[in-house]
């Protein structure tokens, strides 16, 4: 069963406009919410990662936005780029020592961004 | 370049065989977890190995086990191969111990059992 709930499954965006990823989760004990970039052939590689006690993060293009009470956070990539064409995982773990490393991904959405 | 390497890059078997999948962990870190990745899915993670002992397991059945060795470096064994075997497996290193530490991804081995 999946713990960490990802939508939409795949979406497609012009070069230059905003693409919007939204994940939920009910565990509440999870505290880092990471998101992954994969390319095909590739190993997902980490983008940005947040933790509960903030509500965005911002790294260049790409942003979250962590809402606590709802149980949701989502990932926006600005001035999207055909080199951001990838499939992009949320990712959800507890943060205590013993935890990590165990995460609990979304499904997927898989970007593509025409020029 | 995130430093861990996976073998074989592609694998056929049938059904009922073993099968073994090796990893290589990145420098410096002494934690692999591995991840079943189904064709369109998010990866699932198997168990994690840390001191040479698993430290962990997801909803997998026994006959998915795994070793770590003492450089670190670790194997996924799966025997009795089923057909919903067939995925992506994906290794990831990481420091255990400390928080918020980044896992490093390998390629992954692309496993189809006929």
């Amino acid at each position: 069963q999946q713990q960490v709930k990802q939508s939409p499954q795949s979406l497609i965006v012009q070069k230059g406009g905003i693409s919007i990823i939204n994940c939920a989760y009910e565990n509440t004990a999870f505290d880092y919410f990471p998101w992954y970039q994969q390319f095909p052939g590739k190993g997902p590689a980490l983008l940005i990662a947040i933790r509960p006690d903030v509500s965005e993060k911002k790294e260049g293009r790409f942003t979250i936005s962590f809402n606590k009470s709802a149980k949701q956070f989502s990932l926006h990539i600005m001035d999207s780029q055909p080199g951001d064409s990838a499939t992009y995982f949320c990712a959800a773990s507890m943060g205590s020592p013993d935890s990590w490393g165990k995460l609990q991904f979304g499904a997927g959405t898989q970007v593509v961004v025409t020029p | 370049e995130t430093g861990v390497t996976q073998s074989p890059t592609h694998l056929i078997k049938t059904r009922g065989q073993q099968v073994t999948l090796r990893c290589s962990s990145q420098s410096g870190h002494n934690t692999v977890s591995w991840y079943q990745q189904a064709l369109g899915q998010g990866p699932q993670f198997i168990f994690q190995y840390y001191r040479e002992e698993e430290n962990g397991r997801g909803n997998f059945p026994p006959r998915f086990s795994g070793l770590q060795f003492p450089n670190y470096s670790s194997e996924l064994n799966v025997n009795a191969l089923e057909l919903d075997d067939s995925a992506l497996y994906l290794c990831a290193s990481s420091l255990l111990g400390v928080t918020y530490n980044e896992q490093f991804f390998g390629p992954g081995t692309r496993l189809t059992v006929l």
